[in-house]
């Protein structure tokens, strides 16, 4: 089984700072990656599919890069209501895995 | 408006049962693969169980496997998870999700619920 792992678990930033938060496969999972924002309280909601798939209505200071093993989710500019949790997700023969999750606060 | 709403959530003792529904609109339900995705207290999400659009294709997580059933009724728009011999660790908070490709398989949920919860404890 592909396990994902996520760094850091958690990180707090101020403001406007530019944030990176890296999710690493075990093994090659080319672009079959996906990143969710959860924030408290609430449901997940798809930010980028692919890898680096913005989804529709999703901030541009929001990013995502990588394939095989490496994968990378960048806020440009962090903003306060970008406070929440991401998790990183694999997708193949047809189930899921998701990542540990980060913490961002400001 | 696409929108997902779960119930049937509650308390249940260590090896009972429950079946969880989610009621599906705004959107041609028979074209997308539907999902579980549980969320333990304080805990990551972990995907639970997926079904294909027309209910000849399921699969689960290892740790339901033999122990739960994901089912959907079309006509209905409705999907539904029926949860037999749980356990203290299937506790949480059980949303349901829509994979985010129409007519096909995509692997990103797009559309989510606001989840169900499910405490198995005597």
């Amino acid at each position: 089984d592909i396990q994902m792992t996520q760094s850091p678990s958690s990180l707090s930033a101020s403001v406007g700072d530019r944030v990176t938060i890296t999710c690493q496969a075990s093994q090659d999972i080319s672009n079959y990656l996906n990143w969710y924002q959860q924030k408290p309280g609430k449901a997940p909601k798809l930010l980028i599919s692919d890898a680096s798939n913005l989804q529709t209505g999703v901030p541009s200071r929001f990013s995502g890069g990588g394939s095989g093993t490496n994968f990378t989710l960048s806020i440009s500019s962090l903003q306060p209501e970008d406070v929440a949790t991401y998790y990183c997700q694999h997708y193949d023969n047809l189930s899921f895995t998701f990542g540990p999750g980060t913490k961002v606060e400001i | 408006e696409v929108q997902l709403e779960e119930s049937g959530g509650g308390l249940v003792q260590p090896g009972g049962s429950l079946r969880l529904s989610c009621a599906a609109s705004g959107f041609t339900f028979s074209n997308y693969w539907m999902s579980w995705v549980r969320q333990a207290p304080g805990k990551g999400l972990e995907w639970v169980a997926n079904i294909k659009q027309d209910g000849s294709e399921k699969y689960y997580v290892d740790s339901v496997k033999g122990r739960f059933t994901i089912s959907r009724d079309n006509a209905k728009n409705s999907l539904s998870l029926q949860m037999y011999r749980l356990r203290a660790e299937d506790t949480a908070l059980y949303y349901c999700a829509r994979d985010a490709g129409s007519g096909s398989y995509y692997g990103a949920l797009d559309y989510w619920g606001q989840g169900t919860l499910v405490t198995v404890s005597s």
